[in-house]
C-alpha cells in the first residue's frame, strides 16, 4: 500500500496524559498536513510542513500541541496534557510539489478518545 | 471567518437517480476547489477538483460545476449507486496558502 499511513488508528487515553501520533506520507510528497475532525464536521486545518519546515500553524494548535517532521519524511503530532475536548479524529494528508498537483491525499486518521 | 458551507446536511436518492450536492463558499480569493468523499471510519477520498479558471469539469460519473459569480460549487453524481453512500465535503484552497478549508459535509443516502 503506497498511500498515507497513520498510527495508531485508535487511541484511548485519560485526561492529562500525553499522546503522540505518527504519519507516513506518500513517498516523494514534500508537503504534509495535519487536520482535526470532530463528528459531523469537516476537517479543520492544524498545521502544514514543506519538507522539514513547519510553514503554518492554525490558531487551533494550542501550546499543548506540537508537530514535527525532522527529516522531511514522517511526521509526529504530540498532544500534551490531553483534555476531553481533544477527542477527535486526527487526519494527516500529503501532497506533491505544487508544480505537479495541489491534491491532498488523506490517511485513514487516528481517532483519539480522552476519558 | 470565511468558510465553506453546505446547504443540505442529508440527501436521500433512489439508486440509479442522479444526485446533486451543493456548496457555498465565501472567499473570493479561493482558486482551487475539491470534492471529497468520506466513508465511516476512513479518511477523505478525493473525487474531483476544479480550478477557478474553469466552470465545469467532468470525471467518471461525476461532474463539478463552479459558479464564481454567486460563489457556488456543486457535485453531480450520475446513476447513483449504493457504494456512493457517504459524507461528501467540498473544500476550497485560498491561492497560495496550500491549506484546505472544508465545509461541514452532506450525507448522501442511496435508497435501494
Amino acid at each position: 500500500d503506497t498511500g498515507v499511513s497513520q498510527n495508531p488508528r485508535h487511541k484511548i487515553t485519560k485526561r492529562g496524559q500525553n499522546v503522540t501520533f505518527r504519519c507516513d506520507p506518500i513517498s516523494e510528497h514534500n508537503r504534509l498536513y495535519w487536520y482535526r475532525q470532530t463528528l459531523g464536521q469537516g476537517p479543520e486545518f492544524l498545521t502544514y510542513f514543506q519538507n522539514e519546515a513547519q510553514l503554518e500553524k492554525s490558531r487551533l494548535l494550542s501550546d499543548r500541541f506540537s508537530a514535527e517532521r525532522p527529516k522531511g519524511s514522517f511526521s509526529t503530532l504530540e498532544i500534551q496534557r490531553t483534555e476531553q475536548g481533544d477527542s477527535a479524529m486526527y487526519l494527516c494528508a500529503s501532497s506533491p510539489p505544487p508544480r505537479f498537483s495541489n491534491e491532498q491525499f488523506f490517511g485513514p486518521g487516528t481517532r483519539l478518545t480522552v476519558l | 471567518g470565511e468558510s465553506v458551507g453546505l446547504h443540505l446536511p442529508t440527501l436521500s436518492v433512489q439508486e440509479g437517480d442522479n444526485s446533486i450536492i451543493n456548496c457555498a463558499y465565501s472567499n473570493s480569493a479561493s482558486d482551487y476547489f475539491i470534492w471529497y468523499k468520506q466513508e465511516s471510519g476512513k479518511g477523505p477520498q478525493f473525487i474531483i477538483d476544479i480550478r477557478s479558471n474553469m466552470d465545469k469539469r467532468q470525471g467518471q460519473r461525476v461532474t463539478v460545476l463552479l459558479n464564481k459569480t454567486v460563489k457556488h460549487l456543486s457535485l453531480q453524481i450520475a446513476a447513483t449507486q449504493p457504494g456512493d453512500s457517504a459524507v461528501y465535503f467540498c473544500a476550497e484552497e485560498v491561492s497560495g496558502t496550500y491549506k484546505y478549508i472544508f465545509g461541514t459535509g452532506t450525507r448522501l443516502k442511496v435508497l435501494a
